[in-house]
């Protein structure tokens, strides 16, 4: 099975510096998505980023960049100028490419960033 | 295009009562997920639903927990019986195939009191 681990249950970053989140995951598949959700206070899950793991090069998504390691089965989230809307719960997410279903999402216990003025 | 709709947002039962969450997917969509997030944790996916059939259930307790997705209207979960440990966020996700991308609703708050 696999499993998602966020190791930061909190972070914090002030206004317009950059912060990054980590996630590792376990899985003996070799075809496989990653994923960054957001979920600010309205509980509504946003997808912040998406990672195909057979492409080697990062994605990248305005002011939100991943480090995506296979190797080493890592895959971070980078915020640059981070502004106080992006306060919010950070979740990675996984699915197997060869899966039941792309909705079928195993999550990381998130990340609680705190964006300060 | 109206998003996911879940409804209600907030739900309170007192232990015993039956509780009905309902998701309307998203237009065109026809493949629906539910998951549940305890507090402080990470979402936990519960059940897979295609029109009529049940995909995967994986993650459905085995008992006072069902799910259906009629032909007709929104997907509903069922959990009868509530205690206090059901208390979470339940949210619902739809997407059009099993291969493209799922999208999120407003999730379910649900207090057992």
């Amino acid at each position: 099975a696999q499993t998602v681990t966020q190791s930061q249950p909190e972070m914090s970053v002030q206004e317009a510096e950059t912060v990054t989140l980590s996630c590792t995951y376990d899985t003996s598949e070799n075809n496989y998505y990653l994923f960054w959700y957001k979920q600010p206070p309205s509980r509504q899950m946003i997808l912040v980023i998406r990672q195909e793991a057979y492409k080697q090069q990062n994605a990248t998504e305005n002011r939100f960049s991943v480090n995506f390691q296979k190797a080493a089965k890592s895959f971070s989230l980078k915020i640059s100028d981070s502004q106080l809307g992006d306060t919010a719960m950070y979740f990675c997410a996984f699915i197997e490419a060869g899966g039941t279903s792309y909705g079928k999402l195993t999550f990381g216990q998130g990340t609680i960033l705190t964006v300060h003025p | 295009n109206a998003g996911v709709m879940q409804n209600p947002r907030h739900l309170v039962r007192r232990r015993g009562q039956e509780a009905r969450l309902r998701c309307s997917p998203m237009k065109g969509h026809s493949h629906v997920y539910w998951y549940r997030q305890l507090p402080e944790e990470g979402l936990k996916f519960m059940v897979y639903l295609q029109k009529e059939n049940i995909i995967d259930e994986s993650g459905m307790p085995k008992e006072r927990f069902s799910a259906e997705f009629p032909k007709e209207g929104p997907s509903i979960l069922r959990i009868q019986q509530v205690v206090r440990g059901d208390s979470a966020a339940y949210f619902c996700a739809s997407s059009q195939d099993r291969r493209t991308e799922a999208f999120f609703g407003q999730g379910t708050r649900l207090t057992v009191v």
